[in-house]
């Protein structure tokens, strides 16, 4: 099956560092890819929909100047949490549907644990 | 708007019995269902698929049922195992980019 690597795993920072999240698709190449969030005991929230070669397209109520995301090549983007504060603490985590986005199925990252001090 | 409710209590289940989890929608009915597994700290896996037209899938100790008229979708586990025990998400494709929108999952715990 395909393979989605995130990295890293867990990062903590310092209140009004940025930090970088990376999403790539291993073994396929992923036009379309998204990223989601998810706080403790609740479901997946979707961000934003990451397309290469063009800009992202955000959920309502994501600040796009604070989560930034760029999508440069068919295997990896990257989420860029920008002046990270504590609230901005939770599970990240990217998927891609799968080669050429045609599987309906979702292939996940194993996600990314951000404390924010 | 569409939204996809799952029991939030956890299910607690017996080594060797069924667990059935439900998933309903409250709007219109979405052309397929989707359930993953969530392990604590690690990114959903992909279970199983089933769409509109379809009234039941399977797979290994899997089954999946899909109700139009009930808007509801129901997951089986039979025969379950310690090994079962995560949180299960039910989830439905809301627009031709395929991305999904997420039930808040029911915890399975199965106990020997």
């Amino acid at each position: 099956g395909a393979v989605v690597s995130q990295h890293p795993s867990r990062v903590i920072c310092k209140s009004g560092t940025s930090v970088k999240i990376e999403c790539r698709s291993l073994d396929f190449q992923a036009t379309t890819m998204f990223w989601y969030r998810q706080f403790p005991k609740q479901s997946l929230m979707l961000m934003a929909t990451s397309n290469e070669g063009s800009k992202a397209t955000y959920e309502q109520g994501v600040e796009k100047d604070k989560f930034l995301i760029n999508h440069a090549s068919l295997t990896l983007s990257t989420l860029t949490v920008t002046s990270a504060h504590p609230e901005d603490s939770s599970f990240y985590i990217c998927s891609a549907r799968g080669p050429r986005d045609r599987s309906e199925k979702l292939f996940f990252g194993s996600g990314t644990q951000l404390s924010v001090l | 708007s569409q939204k996809i409710e799952q029991n939030s209590e956890a299910l607690n289940i017996q080594e060797g019995k069924t667990a059935t989890l439900t998933c309903n929608y409250t709007n219109y009915s979405p052309a397929y269902l989707q359930w993953y597994r969530q392990d604590p700290g690690r990114g959903p896996v992909f279970l199983l698929l089933i769409r509109e037209n379809e009234k039941e899938k399977r797979k290994e100790r899997l089954k999946v049922t899909f109700d139009t008229t009930l808007k509801q979708s129901l997951f089986h586990i039979t025969a379950s195992q310690p090994a079962d025990s995560a949180t299960y998400l039910c989830a439905e494709t809301t627009d031709s980019w395929g991305k999904l929108q997420f039930g808040a999952g029911t915890q399975v715990v199965v106990t020997p």
